[in-house]
């Protein structure tokens, strides 16, 4: 079952510019998690958000959560081609994590 | 580098054979995890271990049964594989269970013919 729905699939920009992805979930969570997919790797963890946060920033990643939407958003700005590849959120609820189905993101030089 | 270590990296496998994927990891983790990562469904939970001797199932346990002997070693093993489970198979490990990121391995491609 997917607790997480992302949107959009896909993106495409040019370096430079920001991206910004959305998450939505059903039920009430502890946290909300955002990874990084490059092609042919696993995943890695970016930012981690607990319930009662707002917004947490890291370098170029801004997250924010609005709990009552039942809501995140991830966004990279300055984007890079190195920025190239899959975002997952996953949200934490139970102990264990859900992940939604990504979004692939395609920054151009 | 401290890490998550998968074996082997791919797999072709027939149909009705028995597989163990290996996972290994360095960073004395107590939770470890096995997802399976198929196009167009994200990644789904199939066995989780909170601690060394503990294992529990996941959202896709069926066909897979996993063992946790010491902290390192979390293996997957499939005991008849069935053209279903051709997938990329994720480990992951986090210091806890819940709340806590989570550090996946590169994975394992398994083809089931």
């Amino acid at each position: 079952s997917q607790q997480g729905e992302e949107d959009p699939q896909a993106l495409s920009i040019q370096e430079g510019e920001n991206a910004t992805m959305n998450c939505s979930y059903k039920t009430s969570i502890n946290n909300l998690q955002w990874y990084r997919q490059n092609s042919g790797r696993g995943l890695v963890h970016l930012i981690l958000i607990r319930s009662n946060e707002r917004e947490k920033h890291s370098g170029r990643l801004r997250v924010t959560l609005d709990t009552s939407k039942k809501s995140s958003s991830l966004l990279i700005t300055a984007s890079r081609a190195a920025d190239t590849a899959s975002y997952f959120c996953a949200t934490d609820s139970i102990g264990k994590l859900i992940f939604g189905q990504g979004t692939e993101l395609s920054v151009k030089p | 580098t401290a890490g998550i270590t998968q074996a082997p990296t791919s797999q072709i496998l027939a149909a009705g054979r028995s597989m163990t994927l290996r996972c290994t990891q360095d960073m004395r983790h107590n939770a470890m995890y096995w997802y399976r990562q198929d196009l167009g469904l994200g990644l789904r939970l199939i066995h989780y271990s909170n601690t060394a001797g503990t294992t529990g199932k996941g959202e896709v346990p069926d066909g897979y049964s996993v063992s946790r002997a010491n902290t390192d070693d979390f293996p997957l093993t499939l005991a008849s594989a069935v053209p279903s489970q051709t997938s990329v198979y994720f480990c992951a490990s986090s210091d806890s269970q819940g709340g806590q990121p989570q550090h996946f391995g590169d994975g394992t491609r398994l083809s089931i013919l």
